[in-house]
């Protein structure tokens, strides 16, 4: 079955470096996502992709975020200046079409020195 | 804004006993309702979904979940519950429209007693 893959599995950076975490969407889907879960809290969405641009974002995606689709395959997510409390898992889901259900990677676990 | 409600934060089912998770969810017209398991380590695999029609869905796994209007809930179930099923489950509502996101809840953490 095919499934939404993420690397690296864990990242860990300096306080104030520059992050890219990378996600390889299912191939057929057309929406892709990205979430957080701060260690033992709810999982949270961040931001929607669509047709090569952002279609939706929360709160959280402030300017300190942004994301990209560089080729055909990968789905970044790049977090500049980190903060201590960027620590989290980072998820990046795919679906079909809007209003489908979203497949999720294994995540990224971000840890911030 | 949609939001979701698991009231129990850990729950411990012996092996073979029957299994209900809650959920409770605040949204005006009819939200997609999903469930996803969390194993330690690993993503969120979906289990199942409701959209519209039959308000009993089933699953993977062997899990089903009801679909109650006048409780606002989706709950999930499951007759007899395998060591395998130790995980973080949580409850999600997609209100569709003009919002991508899902709204999670804060996750039911099963434990399963030998």
């Amino acid at each position: 079955e095919p499934e939404v893959t993420q690397t690296p599995s864990h990242q860990v950076t300096q306080m104030g470096q520059e992050v890219i975490l990378r996600c390889v969407p299912i191939s057929n889907h057309l929406y892709f996502y990205w979430y957080r879960q701060i260690l033992g809290q709810k999982v949270e969405f961040l931001v929607s992709f669509y047709n090569n641009e952002i279609s939706e974002k929360s709160e959280i995606f402030d300017d300190q975020f942004s994301v990209e689709r560089p080729d055909g395959s990968n789905f970044t997510l790049k977090i500049r200046s980190t903060k201590l409390e960027d620590s989290a898992m980072y998820f990046c889901a795919s679906s079909v079409g809007k209003n489908q259900p979203q497949h999720f990677g294994d995540g990224t676990r971000l840890s911030i020195l | 804004a949609q939001s979701v409600t698991q009231p129990d934060i850990h729950i411990t089912v012996s092996e073979g006993a029957s299994l209900e998770l809650r959920c409770n969810y605040s949204y005006g017209a009819t939200p997609y309702l999903f469930w996803y398991v969390q194993s330690p380590g690993q993503g969120l695999q979906l289990l199942l979904k409701y959209f519209s029609g039959d308000t009993l869905v089933q699953g993977i796994k062997g899990f089903e979940a009801e679909f109650k209007r006048s409780q606002s809930s989706f709950n999930l179930r499951k007759p007899s519950v395998h060591w395998s099923d130790a995980a973080e489950y949580f409850c999600a509502v997609y209100s569709g429209g003009g919002a991508d996101g899902l709204t999670f809840g804060k996750g039911t953490h099963l434990i399963i007693q030998p």
